[in-house]
């Protein structure tokens, strides 16, 4: 079993759509990052969470540290928010290391 | 251009040969990371550094594969005699504290 579980694995939906994506840890973090990874490979931190919500544009990340999960919800979804996400944790235990999950990949449909 | 670098972008070698890849993170970054990522996949941890010293190396990382990070600035992955199943992007990423910033990757592929 993957330390960091990331569902659905393919997401397609019509534009304007509300968006949720989810991720379930299960090792203890110090901090929990969700990342946009669009062909080509290049790969951008959206948000960084150690508790509670962060919302930027129509982007919104939430976390429940006691229940290990976080959702990346996604408002009036647009074709250019196709892409892959990723949900990665920082182990908080021995060394620190960025652990990924197997990303979500999102495809908007206009 | 004060992001994270990797040089070659793409790399076609044959069965067999060495290669090896550079990163070059964000000069004040303390902590340096390589992960491989297979079509389809997310990024796989391979080896983590901080400043000179490697701190951790995933079990991925085979006897053939070795990194370098000499004086805690730019690091280097050599994979030697290379296999098919080598091909995948080779990913770095540096930070100071928790936030990473990725480079655009270095695509292997193994004929």
């Amino acid at each position: 079993k993957n330390e960091v579980e990331q569902s659905p694995q393919n997401l397609t939906a019509q534009e304007g759509e509300f968006i949720t994506i989810n991720c379930s840890y299960s090792v203890g973090i110090s901090a929990l990052h969700w990342l946009q990874q669009h062909p080509g490979g290049g790969i951008v931190s959206l948000f960084m969470l150690s508790s509670g919500k962060k919302k930027h544009g129509r982007l919104i990340a939430t976390i429940n540290i006691q229940e290990k999960h976080s959702s990346l919800h996604i408002t009036a979804s647009h074709p250019r928010d196709s892409a892959v996400y990723i949900c990665a944790v920082f182990t908080n235990f021995g060394n620190e290391k960025l652990t990924f999950g197997t990303g979500t990949r999102l495809t908007i449909i206009p | 251009d004060t992001g994270v670098s990797q040089n070659p972008r793409h790399k076609i070698t044959k069965r067999g040969q060495n290669v090896t890849f550079r990163c070059d993170p964000i000069s004040e970054h303390n902590r340096l990371y390589w992960y491989r990522q297979t079509l389809g996949q997310g990024p796989e941890f391979l080896t983590y550094f901080q400043n000179e010293a490697q701190l951790e190396k995933s079990r991925l990382l085979s006897d053939r594969f070795s990194a370098e990070r000499p004086k805690g600035s730019f690091s280097t992955l050599e994979i030697q005699r290379t296999e098919q199943g080598d091909s995948a992007m080779y990913l770095c990423a540096s930070s100071y504290g928790q936030f990473p910033f990725f480079g655009p990757g270095t695509r292997l592929t193994v004929l």
